[in-house]
């Protein structure tokens, strides 16, 4: 069984700090793990994804995330908030041979305040 | 290239009555998926097509969801009779297959329907 937890449904930072969303994953085989961002009113967009090859993944936007097996994590980041970047972050994981079956959290809101 | 195309994007219906979901995928993408996404939580897949057939339909409550994919392109997702808890946003998706990885498979998102019964 595989599945994901998100540790916060709300964070709230201001424009110009660090993020951190926080993401821990149980999976019985090796991982594939995803960030997806939702904006309102539009569809979910990949933000990165870790495939085993380098475990600092870069995405888009400045946004990066470091898969920690020996934590089981897989935390996003991003040094400097934008207001551009408030919506809803999700985890998600799954793994080969899973017919690319993905498995999300719950998913966590992040607000960016002036 | 075009996205992942969805209607309606609202639909407010009462209970017991029924109502369809349309998605056109990317085109070439020969895999579809149809989540349903409940207030406060991620999505929850319901049902995975690869071209016509569906190759996973495990978490789709088949006593009133359908769905099909005629011509291994566009789909239909279909609620009769809608019961409350049914109230969602319905979310379409497709990708390509570029391997058993599933990372190289990245799925696609449509707007989705947001769906209210009343």
């Amino acid at each position: 069984a595989q599945s994901v937890t998100q540790l916060d449904s709300h964070v709230s930072v201001s424009e110009g700090t660090p993020v951190l969303l926080r993401c821990n994953y149980s999976s019985s085989y090796s991982p594939s793990l995803f960030w997806y961002v939702q904006h309102p009113n539009k569809g979910l967009q990949l933000l990165l994804k870790y495939t085993s090859a380098a475990t600092l993944v870069k995405g888009i936007n400045g946004f990066e995330a470091e898969f920690k097996k020996s934590e089981t994590s897989f935390h996003l980041t991003k040094p400097s908030a934008h207001m551009s970047d408030a919506a809803e972050y999700f985890c998600v994981v799954t793994f080969t041979g899973g017919g690319n079956k993905l498995t999300f959290g719950t998913g966590t809101q992040l607000k960016v305040e002036l | 290239e075009a996205g992942v195309a969805q209607s309606p994007r609202y639909k407010i219906i009462e209970k017991r009555q029924s109502v369809a979901f349309w998605c056109n995928p990317i085109s070439g993408h020969a895999t579809l998926y149809w989540y349903q996404q409940i207030l406060g939580q991620g999505p929850k897949l319901l049902i995975q097509f690869q071209n016509n057939g569906v190759v996973d339909d495990s978490q789709l409550p088949k006593d009133r969801f359908s769905a099909e994919r005629l011509k291994g392109v566009d789909s239909t997702l279909k609620i009769q009779p809608a019961k409350l808890e049914d109230s969602a946003v319905y979310l379409c998706a497709s990708s390509s297959f570029r391997g058993r990885l599933a990372a190289y498979n990245e799925q696609f998102f449509g707007p989705g329907t947001r769906l209210t019964v009343l």
